[in-house]
C-alpha cells in the first residue's frame, strides 16, 4: 500500500519569505511524487512532479521540490511567497508497481500575508 | 496543453433521482481514468479506476451499484450517482492519463462537479 502524510493543516508565511509545504510518503517499488494546487471550487493543477534524475525539481510559478529518498520526504519549496501562491496544496505518490492510480496527502493550507 | 473538461461543475439534486458528471479529455485519448471524492477540508480519495471498453476497477468501500461509471470511448468516462443521498454530497474529480503518454505518467484533471444532495 501507498501513503502520503502532510504533518500541517497550514502554513502561514509573509510574502516575500521563502516557504516550505513539508510531505513524506511510502510506497513499494520506486517512487513517482508530484504536488498540486488547488483554488478554491476549482480543480487540480499540477505543479510540479518527480519521476527519476535530478533530486531537485523545479516546477510552474517557480515552485520547486527536492526529492529525498533516505528521507522519504518531497518538500515543495519556493524561495519567495506571493500572497497570490495562498491556496491548498497536495502533494501525491505512485510507483511503477500497480495501477499508477495516485494516492494524495491531506492537504496543506498555504496563507501567504502582504 | 492536455485539458480534462468536468461537466456539470455544480449540481444541486434532490434525495433518490440520479445524477451523471461526465468526463471528457479534449485534445488526447485516454485509455484510463481515475475517479475521486473529496469531502471538505479532506484530500482525495481514489474512487475507481475506468478502464475503455471494460468494467472499473473500485476501491475498496465504494459501492459499485451506487457510483455507475462507464468508460465508453477513449475520450469520455461518465460516473452516475445513483439514487443520490444527502450523504453523498461531495466534490468529485476525474483525472485522465494521455494513451500515448502512458510512460511519462502524465495525468491531467478535470475541475471538478460539486453535488449537493438535499
Amino acid at each position: 500500500a501507498q501513503s502520503v502524510a502532510q504533518p500541517e493543516d497550514q502554513v502561514n508565511v509573509a510574502e516575500g519569505n521563502p516557504l516550505t509545504v513539508k510531505c513524506t510518503y511510502s510506497v513499494s517499488g520506486n517512487p513517482y511524487l508530484f504536488w498540486y494546487v488547488q483554488y478554491p471550487n476549482r480543480g487540480l493543477q499540477f505543479l510540479l512532479k518527480y519521476i527519476t534524475g535530478d533530486n531537485l525539481v523545479k516546477g510552474s510559478y517557480g515552485f520547486e521540490a527536492e526529492f529525498n529518498k533516505s528521507q522519504t520526504s518531497f518538500h515543495l519549496k519556493k524561495p519567495s511567497a506571493l500572497v497570490s501562491d495562498s491556496a491548498l496544496y497536495f502533494c501525491a505518490v505512485t510507483s511503477d508497481t500497480g495501477r499508477r492510480a495516485l494516492t494524495f496527502g491531506s492537504g496543506t493550507r498555504l496563507q501567504v500575508q502582504p | 496543453g492536455a485539458v480534462v473538461s468536468q461537466h456539470p461543475s455544480w449540481v444541486i439534486c434532490k434525495s433518490g433521482t440520479s445524477v451523471k458528471i461526465e468526463c471528457r479529455s479534449l485534445d488526447f485519448q485516454a485509455t484510463t481514468m481515475f475517479w475521486y471524492r473529496q469531502f471538505p477540508k479532506q484530500s482525495l480519495m481514489l474512487m475507481a479506476t475506468s478502464n475503455e471498453g471494460s468494467k472499473a476497477t473500485y476501491e475498496q468501500g465504494v459501492e459499485k451499484d451506487k457510483f455507475l461509471i462507464n468508460h465508453a470511448s477513449l475520450t469520455l468516462s461518465t460516473l452516475t450517482v445513483t439514487s443520490a443521498h444527502p450523504e453523498d454530497s461531495s466534490f468529485y474529480i476525474c483525472s485522465a492519463r494521455d494513451y500515448l503518454e502512458t510512460g511519462t505518467l502524465k495525468l491531467f484533471f478535470g475541475s471538478g462537479t460539486q453535488l449537493s444532495v438535499l
